[in-house]
Formats: C-alpha cells, structure tokens, sequence
C-alpha cells in the first residue's frame, strides 16, 4: 500500500522567514496531494492541495510543488506568522471513482514561529 | 451552513467494552470517511462509506464496524475494546468518489483504561 514520509518532525523558525515542509510518497498512482493544517485540539483543516496534473500551485503566502518523477511535494509558508504555529500533515491518495479516495497521511511536522 | 459534527467529543471506556461514534456528514455531503489519529502520529484511514456501503477499508481488525444512514451520517462501532483503541478518531466527509476534498469534524477523543 501506500506509504508517505514526512519532514522535518519539528520546525522553528522566526517570524518573516520561509518554511518548507518535505514528503515522499510510494505509490507512483497516486494523484492527488492535499496538505492540512492542525492546531491543537481543532480538527484539521486543508490549506491547500495539488493534483498531479499541475507542478506547483500558490494561495497567498502558501505554494505547493509536486515532483511525479521522484515521488515528492513540498510546502512552502512564506513570511510565516506566529498564527502559522501549527501541526501541518501532507497526504496522498489514488482517487478512483466508485472505489473510493482514502488519504494515507504522512507523520506530521510540528512548526513554531517565533516573534 | 453546518460542517461536519461528530458526538460524543471525549468518551472514557473500560478495555473489553463496545464503543459506538457518530458522524454527520457537511452539508450536500454524501461520502463519510473515519479515520483514527494516535498522539503525535497522522491519521490512519480506517474505512469509508458511500451509498451505505463500505467501499473502501484500511489496516483495521473486524472489530472496527461501521454503518451510513440514509440520510449519509455514519456511525463507527469498535468492540472488544484494547488500550490501544485509546485515540482521537476523527470523521472525514466528501462529495461523491474519487478526487473530491475531504472536510474533517473536530473528532471523538476515546481513552480505553
């Protein structure tokens, strides 16, 4: 099955800088990348995703980058702010229609932001 | 327009008891997923439901049941419960199959002693 990795565990950096977030993924059918973030006790919400029809995609300070070839996709949170301090997780999933589209989660990266 | 909502939100068992979670759905939602986060750990899928049927099922024992309503809200059933049931479990809701956003509840913490 599939099997997506995650990194860094944890990431402090001060606030204005840049942060990347890094996952693999093992299964080359999968085709659909979304990220999501966590705040402790809330539930977790999507900030943005990709699919592997499209190399890179932006919302305001949040870009992802998704490399098909090497199995790999990035986050990047640009002039981050202390209300970025979250846990984020990437996911990958296979969608197929009438089968189903379950998320195989990667183990999470705790970011601070520091003022 | 309500988000997905999930009951009862802390629930404290006894290992070998049954357990019952429910979900209802975003609304104009009609695929419910459930998945099962450990502490510091992602979620793990568990199954996933549409058309009131079991489409898709993850790494789990039978003892993790479940079953969608009619009116698309689901209800997740583990028995026999271990210690290590002990997590947040968290429902999931979508639109259709296949390549469509999931909108996570706030999730169930269930603490198994």
């Amino acid at each position: 099955g599939e099997n997506v990795e995650q990194h860094p565990s944890t990431l402090s950096v001060q606030e204005g800088d840049s942060a990347v977030i890094k996952c693999t993924y093992s299964d080359s059918a999968s085709n659909y990348f979304p990220w999501y973030k966590q705040e402790l006790g809330k539930r977790p919400q999507l900030i943005i995703d990709i699919r592997s029809n499209v190399g890179e995609k932006k919302d305001q300070r949040i870009a992802v980058t998704l490399n098909k070839t090497a199995k790999h996709f990035s986050l990047h949170i640009t002039e981050t702010q202390p209300e970025d301090s979250a846990v984020y997780f990437c996911a990958a999933s296979i969608t197929i229609k009438a089968a189903g589209n379950k998320l195989t989660f990667g183990g999470g990266t705790r970011v601070l932001v520091k003022p | 327009d309500a988000g997905v909502t999930q009951s009862p939100t802390h629930l404290i068992k006894t290992r070998g008891q049954q357990v019952t979670l429910r979900c209802s759905p975003k609304s104009g939602h009609d695929t419910v997923s459930w998945y099962q986060q450990a502490l510091g750990q992602g979620p793990q899928f568990i199954f996933q439901y549409y058309e009131e049927e079991e489409r898709q099922r993850g790494n789990f024992p039978d003892r993790f049941s479940g079953h969608q309503f009619p009116n698309y809200s689901s209800e997740l059933n583990v028995n026999a419960l271990l210690l290590g049931d002990s997590a947040l479990y968290l429902c999931a809701s979508s639109l259709g199959q296949g390549g469509n956003i999931q909108y996570f509840g706030a999730g169930t913490r269930l603490s198994v002693l």
